[in-house]
């Protein structure tokens, strides 16, 4: 079975700072598709970024960047010029490409930017 | 408007009693699911429907069960609630296209069982 490690229970980080927050995986899969998804206070669960395994570039949505490790199945979010508005939980999450697949969620990690 | 909703966003009610989450989307997706949010344990998985006539069981399905009405509704119900229940809920939908896989949430449903 699929696991979704995130060691960070929680962070923080200046306004303005870069911060990176750390995801592990476990699969025997060799395509899948990993995600960053936001959970602000409002609650609602945002889409942050999404990797599709057989890519070899690293995904970036404007301030929003991974670093994707195949091998050490790794899947790392970088937040630069880190805002106000990034204080979030901050959750990973895991699907295999096969029909029937579904979503694996991390436990998440609380980001705090302070300003 | 939003994608996807669900009703109600709170609701407290007491042990033993029967409730429905209901769940609709606008966005045309074969797909959708139910998850419960815990503090330090993420969302899991309740249920999930990859069409109409599809329903199956989740990790936690345990003491819940689904209806899907049509393939835009999705309703969760707690047969006798309990007050471990107490959590956050979220419906989900995605729809397969080629090879990507992208699931949106609801904004949330959240339950006290006093």
């Amino acid at each position: 079975a699929q696991t979704v490690t995130q060691s960070q229970p929680e962070m923080s980080v200046q306004e303005a700072e870069t911060v990176t927050l750390s995801c592990t995986y476990d699969t025997s899969e060799n395509n899948y598709y990993l995600f960053w998804y936001k959970q602000p206070p409002s609650r609602q669960m945002i889409l942050v970024i999404r990797q599709e395994a057989y890519k070899q570039q690293n995904a970036t949505e404007n301030r929003f960047s991974v670093n994707f490790q195949k091998a050490a199945k790794s899947f790392s979010l970088k937040i630069s010029d880190s805002q106000l508005g990034d204080t979030a939980m901050y959750f990973c999450a895991f699907v295999g490409e096969e029909y029937g697949q579904n979503f694996v969620f991390g436990p998440g990690t609380r980001l705090s930017v302070l300003p | 408007d939003a994608d996807v909703t669900q009703t109600p966003r709170n609701r407290i009610t007491k042990t033993g009693k029967r409730i429905m989450l209901e769940c609709s989307q606008t966005k045309g997706h074969d797909r959708m699911y139910w998850y419960r949010q815990d503090p330090g344990l993420g969302l899991r998985l309740i249920y999930y429907s990859f069409d109409v006539k599809d329903i199956n069981k989740g990790e936690i399905s345990d003491g819940y069960s689904v209806s899907r009405q049509a393939q835009a509704k999705f309703s969760l119900s707690l047969e006798s609630a309990i007050p471990n229940q107490t959590a956050l809920y979220f419906c989900a939908t995605s729809d397969l296209k080629g090879r990507e896989e992208t699931q949106y949430f609801g904004p949330g449903t959240r339950l006290l069982v006093l």
